[in-house]
Order: structure tokens, then C-alpha cells, then sequence
């Protein structure tokens, strides 16, 4: 079965831009979750996916949106990138709706905002 | 509020001694406990979770409600465990979810 991938894998954008990044989950795993990953602030949740709704959501600004396609496919959207924007983005995708399922990651988005 | 605290960034230990990874975590709840594994040039992937009460690779952890820990133990460590382990919480929140609180992280470090 193949893994969580993940694309692109490295963006350089400028302050101002917007940003998708996109992630293709296991297939058969309808929830998706994104994280992202700084030195300063290590992993922190932004949101997860399930059956095209947003079932969660962490304490990142609006900038920050995603979506999930019928296909389980999901985007994230930055929007007026900010220098500490700058990040791994992680996608991981879960088997079940049920809830502490293991979460299977995908190998990340590196993004670089100058 | 919803907290996992690592206290340790790097652990370095010498091969065959044991390893314990403190892992400490603050939830108004029942959350579900997990420790995730980074090996170098891999992605981050399960190592055990307390429902399963599984050992993986040699390693155990105990939830321990009364003083809110889920410490990664392992008897005898080798090379091959050099890697970041992170401690992570999930909890219900109202609802079913698979939002993770990751602690910061623990750098192991198994020296021959």
C-alpha cells in the first residue's frame, strides 16, 4: 500500500504570496490532519479532515484554511505568508473516524517564506 | 489546558544500559497516549499507544493517571533506537477526533 504522500515537497514563496500544498492520503483512510513542525514551536495541529468536513481545528490565524475532496485528498491554503510561516508541514492520514486511530505521516512539505 | 511536557531534549545513553523517556501530559479527561518515532531521513511513525499495551521493539510505556506520566522504558538500548521519540495525547474534545498535542521531543542518542 502506499504511504501519505505529499506535494511539493520544497516551496520558497515571498512575503505576501499565498501557498497550496497538497496531500494524498492512504488509500481507503478518509481522515486527514495537518501539522506543522518549527524549531521554536515543534508540532502543532491546524486542522483535521473527515468525509469533507473540518472536524477540528487548532489556534492558527484564518490565513490558514484547508479542505478535503470527496476522494479524501486534502489541500491546505496559506494566504499573506508571513516570514514565520516558514515550516514543515506535515500531513498524516487516519483508517476510521472513530478517534485515536494510529496516524500514519506523510514526509512533509518544507516551506521557506523570504 | 492540554499539555505534553518532555522534559529532556537529548538523552544519551551507552549501548545495553536502560532508557526511560519521561513523558508528562496535563488533560481534563481520559485522553488516549502515544509515543511517536522519528528515525533519521524517515518519517514519523507509531511506536506504541496506550490502548494497545503492545511493546514494540523492546520498548513499554505505563500510563500513569495519578501522576499524569506515560514514560518510554526499554531495558537495554541499541544503536539502532538513536532517534527523536515524541510523546503525544489525544483526547475526545466533545467528539471523535484524531487531533494529536505532541511534546516537544526527546533526542536519543545510543552510543557503541
Amino acid at each position: 500500500k502506499a504511504g501519505v504522500t505529499q506535494t511539493p515537497r520544497y516551496l520558497i514563496k515571498t512575503r505576501g504570496q499565498q501557498v497550496t500544498l497538497s496531500c494524498s492520503p492512504i488509500s481507503g483512510h478518509r481522515s486527514v490532519s495537518w501539522y506543522q513542525q518549527t524549531p521554536g514551536q515543534g508540532l502543532q495541529f491546524l486542522f483535521e479532515y473527515f468525509s469533507e468536513t473540518q472536524r477540528n481545528k487548532g489556534n492558527f490565524p484564518g490565513r490558514f484554511s484547508g479542505r478535503q475532496f470527496s476522494n479524501s485528498r486534502s489541500e491546505m491554503n496559506v494566504s499573506t505568508l508571513e516570514l514565520g510561516d516558514s515550516a514543515l508541514y506535515l500531513c498524516a492520514s487516519s483508517p476510521s473516524g472513530g478517534g485515536f486511530d494510529e496516524q500514519f505521516f506523510g514526509p512533509g512539505t518544507r516551506l521557506t517564506v523570504l | 489546558a492540554q499539555r505534553v511536557t518532555q522534559p529532556e531534549k537529548l538523552l544519551s545513553v551507552f549501548k545495553g544500559a536502560p532508557v526511560e523517556l519521561k513523558c508528562n501530559y496535563s488533560y481534563s479527561g481520559s485522553p488516549e497516549l502515544f509515543w511517536y518515532v522519528q528515525y533519521s531521513r524517515q518519517r514519523l511513525q507509531l511506536l506504541l499507544r496506550h490502548i494497545s499495551r503492545e511493546s514494540i521493539k523492546g520498548f513499554t510505556a505505563d500510563l500513569n493517571k495519578g501522576e499524569t506520566s506515560f514514560h518510554l522504558k526499554k531495558p537495554f538500548a541499541q544503536e539502532e533506537d538513536s532517534a527523536m521519540y515524541y510523546c503525544a495525547l489525544s483526547g475526545s474534545y466533545g467528539g471523535a477526533t484524531n487531533k494529536l498535542i505532541f511534546g516537544t521531543g526527546t533526542l536519543l542518542a545510543v552510543q557503541p
